[in-house]
Formats: structure tokens, sequence, C-alpha cells
């Protein structure tokens, strides 16, 4: 079953501007991480953020979380037509064995139009 | 260092056919994580294995199981194939499979007719 969902299932803007997605999720959690897939193939890491942290940054991403909301954002900065892919979140559960096993959300389609 | 590798890319199987998929992980990952992509359901966790034991497992009936070997490599095996089981089916490998990012292979398209 997934863990959480997010929004919005889909998402069009043209290159330049900045794209966001959001994550809820249900449990409580270690770490929540972000992948990209582009058309069906595997998954890519974007970035983790652990159940300690607020915010992170890597390159063009930002990242929040809220554990108190159970809820975390993705931030696309300048987004490029290379950008056009689907975005998921993930959850680690709380405990040590259990890195493992990620519980992912339904995904963000983001479509970068040049 | 070499990718997650996963093989055969690509099958096509009856139903009430059994299949075997394979999977590499990244040298010296000891946790390898198999799960299952479909439109309908999306990305469902299907079990973890770490130094050759079953660590975690999600909700699938027992028709689908799994193995790890002791170079890390493994298996997942899926008997009695249902229509329902056409998926992409992807592992992932990690370090310590504890709060560590995974890293995909490019997935095995399984189509049953």
């Amino acid at each position: 079953s997934q863990q959480g969902e997010e929004d919005p299932q889909a998402l069009s803007i043209q290159e330049g501007e900045n794209a966001t997605m959001n994550c809820s999720y249900k449990t409580s959690i270690n770490n929540l991480q972000w992948y990209r897939q582009n058309s069906g193939r595997g998954l890519v890491h974007l970035i983790l953020i652990r159940s300690n942290e607020r915010e992170k940054h890597s390159g063009r991403l930002r990242v929040t979380l809220d554990t108190s909301k159970k809820s975390s954002s993705l931030l696309i900065t300048a987004s490029r037509a290379a950008d056009t892919a689907s975005y998921f979140c993930a959850t680690g559960g709380p405990f040590y064995n259990q890195g493992g096993k990620l519980i992912f959300g339904q995904g963000t389609e983001l479509s970068v139009k040049p | 260092k070499a990718g997650v590798t996963q093989t055969p890319r690509y099958l096509i199987k009856t139903r009430g056919q059994q299949v075997t998929l394979s999977c590499s992980p990244i040298s010296g990952h000891r946790s390898v994580s198999w799960y299952q992509q479909t439109p309908g359901q999306g990305l469902q966790f299907l079990f973890e294995y770490f130094s050759e034991t079953q660590r975690n497992k999600g909700n699938f009936p027992g028709r689908f199981s799994g193995r790890q070997f002791s170079n890390s490599r493994s298996e997942m095996n899926v008997s009695t194939l249902e229509l329902g089981d056409s998926a992409l089916y992807l592992c992932a490998s990690s370090s310590t499979g504890v709060s560590y990012e995974q890293y995909f292979g490019p997935g095995t398209r399984l189509t049953v007719t």
C-alpha cells in the first residue's frame, strides 16, 4: 500500500519556471527521499532528508520536511526540458533494519516545455 | 563502479508459468530490495534481502519469493503467473539498507499473456 499522497499528480510548466511538488505520508519515518524516473526506466535518487532536518539543498533542488504535518515538498528552480520526468517521494521506516524498505508515493508527472 | 544490473530487461510469459528475475547490486552493497511498479498500484515494495536473509517483506502473496546469494546477487521468482503480475520489476541496492539512498537498476518489464 502507498505511504501517502503526492500533489499535484501532473504539472506542466515552461522552461525557466520553478516547479513545486508536495508529498504527505502517514507513519513515523527515519528519512524521506525523492527520486526521479524517466519514461518507465529505473529510478534515480535525488536527495535524502532525515527526520531531524527541516530543509536541504542540492543544486537546483530544495527539499523541506515538516514531521508535525507529515509532509514534504520538492522545489526545482529554473527548470529545464531535461527535468521532464516523474518524481516520487519515498519514506524509510523509523527502525534500524527498515532502511531497505521504501514506501513510495504515487508520483508527480512533471512536463517542462521549452 | 558499475551500476545495478537486471536481467532480462524484457520478458513475455504465459499465465500459469513461472519466472525468475535476476539482480546484481553495486559492488560492496549488501542490501537488495525489490519493487513492483504498475500503472494502477504504483511502486510497491516486495521484499529486501540483506546478507542472504530476508529482512523486510511487503504485502504480496506467497507466489512471490526471492533469495540472495553470498555475492549479494539476488533473484526473485514468481510462480503461477497471473495477468495482474504484468509490471516493471525494479531492484535496488544500498550499502547497508539503513537510512541510505537506494540505487535502482533499469528494471525488468514482465508481460503476462
